[in-house]
């Protein structure tokens, strides 16, 4: 069974530091995709990122960057230079075609709130 | 702005009652989804579509059901509603049917059981 974990529920940052959400996944299978999205307090979910299990490249897009390390099962999260902006919920999801028979059923985290203070 | 439309933003029913909920994807988008949110449950993916059919199924209860018509607009009907039914429902689409295509959603639809 897929299952992806995001242990930090909460987490409070000041204005301008950096903050890393953290992302392990579970699968059997070698072929995945791995995503974040983005929920700000208005609800609605917002895609950030997808990663394929084949690219393990560390992809940067602007303050954004992630962590996609195969060996440990994570896909973490780096904000840098945070803004009050940033505060939301954040959720890492994982799809793994093979197990729904070349479906695109995501599993979702438990999300991490992020709040970023003044 | 995801360019997927759900309708309504807001459903307050009573129990035992059903409800339909609508979602038009984006232009282009051949596959849509549908997800389950609540406190407890967290996120939890229903059913999916692709261009009409079934493509995969999650835990979705037999009092609901969904469908994709012929202009790819889908929706999730939920019958004899219980009070544990009340959630967030989400509606995504994407060009695709597979995980190489990211999936975009659209606002939700609150619904509340009395």
């Amino acid at each position: 069974a897929q299952k992806v974990t995001q242990a930090q529920t909460e987490i409070s940052v000041v204005e301008k530091e950096d903050v890393t959400l953290d992302c392990v996944y579970e699968t059997r299978d070698t072929t995945y995709y791995l995503f974040w999205y983005k929920q700000p307090p208005s609800g609605e979910l917002v895609f950030l990122i997808r990663r394929n299990s084949f690219d393990e490249q560390n992809e940067i897009s602007g303050r954004y960057s992630w962590n996609f390390q195969k060996s440990t099962s994570s896909f973490n999260f780096t904000i840098t230079a945070s803004q009050v902006v940033d505060s939301a919920v954040y959720f890492c999801a994982l799809s793994d075609p093979i197990l729904t028979g070349g479906g695109n059923k995501l599993t979702f985290g438990t999300g991490t709130q992020l709040k970023v203070e003044l | 702005d995801s360019g997927v439309t759900q309708t309504p933003k807001h459903l307050i029913t009573a129990t035992g009652q059903r409800v339909t909920l609508r979602c038009s994807p984006r232009s282009g988008d051949l596959s849509v989804y549908w997800y389950q949110q609540s406190l407890d449950q967290g996120l939890q993916f229903l059913i999916q579509y692709y261009n009409g059919e079934e493509r995969a199924k999650g835990n979705i209860l037999e009092r609901f059901s969904a469908q994709q018509f012929p202009d790819l607009h889908s929706e999730l009907n939920l019958s004899s509603l219980e009070l544990g039914d009340s959630a967030l429902y989400f509606c995504a689409s994407s060009v695709g049917g597979t995980g190489r295509n990211e999936q975009f959603f659209g606002p939700g639809t609150r619904l509340t059981v009395l």
